[in-house]
């Protein structure tokens, strides 16, 4: 297996722009997890999905993000419009059953200027 | 009460030394605490993880010794290597989170040659 795939791996975007990352997980893994990891705030919890349905939303920052799990092999987490203070590295993780195991992304670094 | 502090944030260790990284909980409700070691440039990955029936876990040269009484967990790292030089969390979750996890804050352990 290829392990869970992000894309991009870089985004550079201008403020006021629609971002979307997007993530595949390993097949078989139906509990999915999106992080944001800055040095001020660490790893942070964004939002998860168990079968396709999001559980906890309530890391997600602002309205302006957003989040969608349409099928159990693709995700996407926009943000609109971006902001500066978005920038930050974006990880996925899936697990499965229970999900005690997280196997993450390799994550994509989001610079909005 | 979900929080998990750790410390320290950074720590500095010859080769050969023992490195110990430090966690602490409150919820009680917690019952499964991975480490997951961070590599620059990539995701988080599992390393070891303990649950409250045992007092130490040891997978090779890394040990997890668990306090339930103290609510407080630590990372061993015996004979370190300058390949450890790495970013390490710590983290906790409970039955019915669907693998939620809360993590630490991070240390950043370097190994001196």
């Amino acid at each position: 297996d290829a392990g869970v795939i992000q894309s991009p791996r870089h985004e550079v975007t201008e403020m006021g722009q629609e971002v979307t990352l997007r993530c595949k997980p390993i097949s078989g893994h139906n509990s999915l997890f999106w992080y944001r990891q800055t040095m001020m705030r660490g790893l942070e919890l964004l939002i998860y999905f168990n079968n396709n349905v999001p559980i906890d939303d309530s890391g997600m920052p602002e309205d302006r993000f957003s989040a969608k799990m349409p099928n159990a092999s693709f995700s996407t987490l926009k943000i609109q419009p971006s902001e500066p203070r978005d920038s930050a590295v974006y990880f996925c993780a899936g697990a499965q059953g229970r999900g005690d195991t997280q196997y993450f992304g390799p994550g994509t670094r989001l610079t909005v200027l | 009460q979900q929080q998990v502090k750790q410390s320290p944030q950074s720590l500095i260790v010859q080769k050969g030394g023992i490195s110990i990284i430090n966690c602490a909980y409150e919820n009680t409700a917690f019952d499964y605490f991975p480490w997951y070691q961070q590599f620059p440039g990539k995701g988080p990955a599992l390393l070891i993880a303990i649950r409250p029936d045992v007092s130490e876990k040891k997978e090779g040269r890394f040990t997890i010794s668990f306090n339930k009484s103290a609510k407080q967990f630590s990372l061993h790292i015996m004979d370190s290597q300058p390949g450890d030089s790495a970013t390490y969390f710590c983290a906790a979750s409970r039955v019915t989170s669907y693998g939620k996890l809360t993590f630490g804050q991070g240390t950043i352990l370097t190994v001196h040659p």
